[in-house]
C-alpha cells in the first residue's frame, strides 16, 4: 500500500457519460498530480494541484476538469466520454510543490464502451 | 516542447547480468530532479531511484544506480545482478514538470 488511495479501481461506462475519479493523497502530501496512461503507452501528465490550487496543466482535454478540496483529496471529472478516453488514470502525491519524490496510487482503469 | 527520450523500446538481459537503460532529456531549468520508475505487470508505478540535478554524485539504491551526465542531459539506469522480478516497464521522468519518457520494456531471461 503506497498510501495514495484511488477509487474506484475499475469503471465501465458508456460513451457520452460523465465520471468522477477520486484520489486521497498520502498523509502530509500537499501536491496531487493526475496522469493518463493508455494501453501500452507512457504517462501523459494532465494536471497538478498544490494545497488546493491548480499549479500546472499538461495535456488535459477541455472535457476533463479537476479540483483539490480543503482536506487535500482530489477529484478528476471526465465528461462527454469517448472510446479513446479508455485508459488507466493515475494519481500521484508529493509533499512538495516541485521536485521531491512522487508516490503513485494503484490507478483507476476506465473503460468506455 | 521539452522532452524526455528513452531510445530503447525494449531491452533484454540474462538473469544475474547487468543492463543499462538510457534516458536523455532537455530542460531550461537550473534546478530539477530526475527519476526512474518501474511498472510491473500489475501496472503499479514504483519509484526506483531519484537524482537531484545539483548533486554531482550519482544516486544508488542497492542494485540500481544511475549515470547522470548533466552537461549531456543524460540519465541512464544501471541494474546489476538482474533478477526475474526486475522484468517491467521502466520510465524515466523529469521534475518539476513531471514529464515521462515513453518507457523501456525490460525482459529478464532465466
Amino acid at each position: 500500500d503506497s498510501g495514495v488511495t484511488q477509487t474506484p479501481k475499475h469503471l465501465i461506462t458508456a460513451t457520452g457519460q460523465r465520471v468522477t475519479l477520486r484520489c486521497s493523497p498520502r498523509s502530509g502530501d500537499l501536491s496531487v498530480y493526475w496522469y493518463q496512461q493508455s494501453l501500452d503507452q507512457g504517462l501523459q501528465f494532465l494536471i497538478q494541484y498544490y494545497n488546493g490550487e491548480e499549479r500546472a496543466k499538461g495535456n488535459i482535454l477541455e472535457r476533463f476538469s479537476a479540483q483539490q478540496f480543503p482536506d487535500l483529496h482530489s477529484e478528476l471529472n471526465l465528461s462527454s466520454l469517448e472510446l479513446g478516453d479508455s485508459a488507466l488514470y493515475f494519481c500521484a502525491s508529493s509533499p512538495y510543490l516541485l521536485g521531491g519524490g512522487y508516490t503513485f496510487g494503484s490507478g483507476t482503469r476506465l473503460t468506455v464502451v | 516542447a521539452q522532452t524526455v527520450t528513452q531510445s530503447q523500446p525494449e531491452m533484454s538481459v540474462q538473469e544475474a547480468e547487468t543492463v543499462t537503460l538510457s534516458c536523455t532529456y532537455d530542460t531550461s531549468e537550473s534546478d530539477y530532479y530526475l527519476f526512474w520508475y518501474k511498472q510491473p505487470p500489475s501496472r503499479q508505478m514504483i519509484l526506483v531511484i531519484r537524482q537531484e540535478a545539483y548533486k554531482q554524485q550519482n544516486a544508488t539504491e542497492n542494485r540500481f544506480s544511475v549515470n547522470f551526465q548533466k552537461a549531456a542531459k543524460s540519465f541512464s539506469l544501471k541494474i546489476s545482478d538482474s533478477q526475474l522480478g526486475d522484468a517491467a516497464m521502466y520510465f524515466c521522468a523529469r521534475a518539476p514538470d513531471m514529464r515521462f519518457g515513453a518507457g523501456t520494456r525490460l525482459t529478464v531471461k532465466p
